[in-house]
Order: C-alpha cells, then structure tokens, then sequence
C-alpha cells in the first residue's frame, strides 16, 4: 500500500515568511511523529500525535513552531517567520498504536534564505 | 527524560568484517529499542529491533543484543558489505500509549571494498 508522503519535496523561503508542511500518513496509522534533521545530524524529535489525545509538544523549539493533525489524519507543521537556522530536512513518521515502527517519509527539505 | 549516547560516530570496515556499534540509554523504563538505517538522500528505514523481554535477536547479518542491566544495545553486522554503508540510528522508547522515541545521534558506516 501507500507509505507515508510528505509535500512539498523542497520549499525556498525568504527568512521571515511563514510556511506549512504536509504530511499524510499511512492509512490506519494512529501515531504521527515530526522530525528535524540538519545537515549531517541525527534525528531531532518535534512533536508526536497519538490518536485523539494532547499532542507531545516536548521538542518544539520554539512558539514559532506548530503543529496539527485534522481528524486523525493529515498533519500540518507551521513555522511562522523562518530564520536560517530553520534550514533542514522535516522528517514524518506514522506507525499504529499497538506497534512501535516508525515509518518515515521522504522529508521536506526547508532552505530558509 | 530519556538520553541515548552512541558510539562510535563513525566507522570504517573492510568488506567481509564485522562492524559493531553501541548505545546506552538512561531511562530504565524504556523497554523497545530499535535500529533505523538511513542512506544517503534517504528516509530512514527500520532493520531490526529488540524489546526489554529479549536478550538477543538475529535477522540474517544483522544482529542485536541488549543488556538492560547495564542500560545497553548494541547493532552487530557480520560479512559487511558495501550496501551496508549508510548512517545508524538506534532509539529507546517506552512501548506505552503517548511516549515518544529518543534517537541516538547516529553512525555513518563505511564499508570499503
């Protein structure tokens, strides 16, 4: 079946603008992770979805940093006026509540200029 | 919370030999523990994982022995092969309703020809 799909692949923004990534799990998956991964670095936890419950927003980096998830589905992360450092690969990973699997995206890459 | 060290950062191996690589974790509550492989310009992908009630697990190459006394894992590959380069995640997290995964900061392997 489908995996997880993330858009839009590559996204350019001026330092300052907002924007929003896409993220559609896996059909039937409860749990929805966002990563960050910088260049050549490991894998930075943002925040976790589990079914209907208060998402965990513990690896926010900042009130710059959001996220939703529409009807258990489709998730959105929104960073609001970007900096540089904003620049990397946002990674998303669904996986079912019984099971701890992760499956990942392709990412978005960020290039915050 | 959790913190997961992994050593070494990178690794160097001649095809056929062996390569090893360790974590540690802090949190004696988590209980699954697995091993995400990540290619270059690729998601991250699950090989193999282990959970608190097993000692050791093989699939083909790949091998993973956990000493929860001690609060360690380690990823064990034998006959390397040049495919088998790519960074190595390991991860620890609780297999509990709402608890995220901490990711270690990762191996680059290089298996040489």
């Amino acid at each position: 079946g489908a995996g997880v799909s993330q858009s839009p692949s590559n996204k350019v923004t001026e330092k300052g603008k907002d924007v929003e990534l896409r993220c559609d799990p896996i059909s039937g998956h409860t749990a929805l992770y966002w990563y960050r991964q910088s260049l050549g670095q490991g894998l930075e936890f943002l925040i976790y979805f589990q079914g209907n419950s208060a998402p965990d927003k513990s690896g926010l980096p900042s009130d710059r940093f959001s996220a939703e998830r529409t009807g258990g589905s489709v998730s959105t992360l929104t960073i609001q006026r970007t900096q540089q450092e904003d620049s990397a690969v946002y990674l998303c990973a669904s996986g079912r509540e019984a099971y701890n699997e992760q499956f990942f995206g392709p990412g978005t890459r960020l290039t915050v200029l | 919370g959790e913190n997961v060290e992994q050593h070494p950062s990178t690794l160097s191996v001649q095809e056929g030999d062996s390569a090893v690589i360790k974590c540690t974790y802090s949190d004696s509550a988590s209980n699954y523990f697995p091993w995400y492989k990540q290619e270059l310009g690729k998601r991250p992908q699950l090989i193999i994982d282990i959970r608190s009630n097993v000692g050791e697990k093989k699939d083909q190459r790949i091998a993973v022995t956990l000493n929860k006394t001690a609060k360690h894992f380690s990823l064990h590959i034998t006959e390397t092969q040049p495919e088998d380069s790519a960074v190595y995640f390991c991860a620890a997290s609780m297999n509990n309703y709402g608890q995220n995964f901490v990711f270690g900061p990762g191996t680059r392997l290089s298996v040489l020809p």
